[in-house]
């Protein structure tokens, strides 16, 4: 398999759920990202990881929890979500974080 | 903070070209991408400009000005599968952690008609 990949595609919890994405990447990059697109709103960044160390929290709810334990598996923890932070949460990775930034095809969350 | 300003949507004919602007007021700016991302898909790369002036890339095309803040895509010979929203996205360096990210501007959603 090739590129970015996430899993699972949908997710449905509810709010004291514990859940976690996972995405991987069969590109040989260095640097990992996690987004979250809301309609209407700009992708934004949530985490990125360089060299397996995280580099940037864009101000994210402890909530969500980033696990990068190589650099080719990124995680993302979720637990007591609230109904607004469902959305489409995205990966992507780059072979730094200087290059263009490849994406997975999205975990598409509900929180009920 | 970063702004970045884009329209919201665009309407073009096939086999015409359309320009889509981008201005951005950033600090730490260190260049700027243009993705292509398709209703229920991710974004895909379409072009970067790291200095002054235009990139070509088939029939894609971006344009950047530093001074001014400001770049713009350039679609030429539309087709219908060209419909989608185009994300500006400003890379800045990160501060603390070391290293850059991109920071999106919201899109254009471009419909292309017949």
């Amino acid at each position: 398999e090739t590129g970015v990949t996430q899993t699972p595609r949908h997710l449905v919890m509810g709010m004291t759920n514990k859940k976690s994405l996972k995405c991987e990447q069969h590109l040989g990059h260095n640097a990992m990202y996690w987004y979250k697109q809301s309609a209407k709103k700009p992708l934004e960044l949530m985490f990125v990881y360089s060299l397996e160390e995280r580099v940037e929290n864009n101000s994210v709810p402890s909530r969500f929890s980033p696990e990068c334990p190589n650099s080719s598996h990124l995680f993302l923890h979720l637990h007591t979500l609230q109904p607004e932070d469902s959305a489409l949460y995205l990966c992507a990775s780059s072979q730094t974080t200087f290059h263009e930034q490849y994406f997975g095809p999205g975990t598409r969350l509900t929180v009920t | 903070g970063q702004n970045i300003d884009q329209p919201t949507e665009m309407t073009a004919t096939e086999g015409a070209i359309v320009q889509i602007n981008c201005t951005y007021q950033t600090s730490g700016f260190n260049g700027l991408f243009w993705y292509q991302q398709h209703a229920g898909e991710a974004p895909t790369f379409l072009s970067y400009n790291v200095l002054d002036g235009l990139e070509e890339k088939g029939r894609f095309s971006s344009f950047l000005s530093r001074s001014k803040g400001y770049s713009y895509l350039l679609l030429k010979e539309l087709q219908m599968k060209d419909s989608a929203s185009y994300l500006c996205a400003v890379r800045v360096n990160i501060l603390t952690g070391g290293g850059n990210k991109l920071t999106f501007g919201t899109g254009t959603q471009l419909k292309v008609e017949l």
